[in-house]
């Protein structure tokens, strides 16, 4: 079975640091890795994805994120936060090939809050 | 606004009764999702459609639960004789086919509650 843990349920930083959310996988095989948003009384919304290649990758708003495959990591990682990106953050994950490979498997979110 | 549409975006019911949700794509997608998501949890999947062939269904998709999608568009899903337990958000995402396009784009949600 396939799961995702985020280990931290909030993470709080100052405005204009740099901030982290943590995600490891556990996905058969090689894994798609995703992060998506979540602010009050929206949908999920698609930052990032890694598929193959660079383990560096970037998405929306000044994020990007790192795949560590010997630590099974994929955290979320800003340079320099905003008050903005204070909002629900998940980690999604689905095995590259066989069943499941179009069910993302979510883990529970980390509520990021960016103080001024 | 060409986004995930999703109908109604509140439904209150009574225990017992049946309820339906719709779900409208990004109209050049070919696949569909529905998602479960409750307080505090990540969202949970339930099942999945490529055009109008359900694929994929999760065991958490019990009797109860339907869905369809007739001719390849929009979705629906139906919850017969609802329980307390299936108060929650439910989410439909789509996804096109093709190289590349792993990554799932969602609606805003139906929430429901049963009373």
């Amino acid at each position: 079975a396939q799961s995702v843990a985020q280990p931290e349920d909030q993470v709080n930083v100052a405005e204009g640091n740099p901030l982290t959310v943590k995600c490891t996988y556990s996905v058969s095989g090689n894994p798609y890795l995703f992060w998506y948003v979540q602010y009050p009384n929206r949908g999920l919304q698609f930052l990032l994805k890694y598929i193959t290649g660079d383990n560096l990758v970037k998405g929306s708003y000044g994020f990007e994120a790192e795949f560590n495959k010997s630590q099974t990591s994929f955290h979320l990682k800003k340079p320099s936060a905003l008050v903005s990106d204070s909002a629900l953050y998940f980690c999604a994950g689905a095995p590259i090939h066989g069943a499941g490979s179009y069910q993302l498997t979510f883990g529970k979110g980390t509520k990021l809050s960016v103080i001024p | 606004d060409t986004g995930v549409s999703q109908n109604p975006r509140h439904k209150i019911t009574k225990r017992g009764q049946n309820v339906t949700f719709r779900c409208d794509p990004i109209s050049e997608h070919n696949r569909l999702y529905w998602y479960r998501q409750t307080l505090g949890q990540g969202p949970e999947f339930l099942t999945y459609f490529q055009n109008e062939a359900q694929l994929e269904k999760s065991r958490l998709l019990s009797d109860r639960f339907s869905a369809e999608r007739p001719k390849g568009s929009f979705s629906t899903l139906e919850i017969q004789r609802t329980e307390q337990g299936d108060s929650a958000m439910y989410l439909c995402a789509s996804s096109p086919s093709g190289t590349g396009s792993y990554e799932q784009y969602f609606g805003p949600g139906t929430r429901l509650t049963v009373t």
